[in-house]
């Protein structure tokens, strides 16, 4: 079955660049999407399509994908950002969706 | 607006079954796929299964497949997931979501709690 990894967790300062890497096999070749999930709340896509961003989600928060890594950037980091991230894709091959294991990002 | 509400969560018994429901609300049910996720306590999300726009195609993780099955009532507006056979490693906090455009999951309800133990 097709993985996707995430480092555990990230710590940032705020105003900082935090980078958030969903590592998988060929996943250059996937639409990867990300999601935000703060204690006690049910997730929320704030990237689909490697790239595009859901309406209401900032353009400080952004996206890429390529090779072997997506990867999520959050620019001029807030405390608001500090959450869990999940990177997903749609493996074909299974008809399976598959979830990263996940990042929690720290605002120092 | 859009709105995805759980239910039918709760305490159970290795073994035994328990029926979980999601109320949609605010669009065409009968036009998106729709998945249930969990998310054991403290743990990631892991998906569970997603049944198309019209419940003709549904597909299983490894670790149901076989006991769970999903399935959708579009004059209800309704997405249900019979649990059989509930194992202690199902305890978590069941979520459904509706599929985009894409194969990406927005959104998702509040979930409801299973709780699996003896």
């Amino acid at each position: 079955s097709y993985v996707l990894t995430q480092p555990p967790s990230v710590s940032v300062a705020p105003g900082q660049t935090a980078r958030i890497t969903c590592g998988g096999d060929n996943i250059g070749s996937k639409s990867v999407h990300w999601y935000q999930q703060k204690p006690g709340q049910a997730p929320v896509l704030v990237v689909y399509d490697d790239i595009d961003r859901p309406s209401g989600i900032p353009a400080r928060l952004s996206g890429s994908n390529s090779g072997n890594m997506a990867t999520l950037t959050i620019s001029r980091v807030e405390a608001g950002d500090e959450a869990d991230y999940y990177c997903q894709v749609w493996d074909s091959s299974s008809d399976h969706y598959v979830f990263g294991t996940g990042t929690k990002v720290t605002v120092l | 607006q859009v709105q995805l509400v759980e239910s039918g969560g709760g305490v159970v018994q290795p073994g035994r079954s328990l029926r979980l429901s999601c109320a949609a609300s605010g669009f065409t049910f009968s036009s998106y796929a729709m998945h249930w996720v969990r998310q054991a306590p403290g743990k990631g999300l892991e998906w569970v299964a997603v049944a198309s726009y019209d419940g003709g195609n549904k597909f299983y993780a490894d670790p149901v497949k076989g006991r769970f099955t999903i399935s959708r009532d579009s004059s209800e507006n309704t997405l249900s997931l019979q649990m059989n056979n509930l194992r202690v490693e199902d305890t978590a906090l069941y979520y459904c979501a509706r599929n985009g455009q894409g194969n990406w999951l927005d959104p998702w309800g509040q979930g409801t709690l299973v709780t699996v133990s003896s």
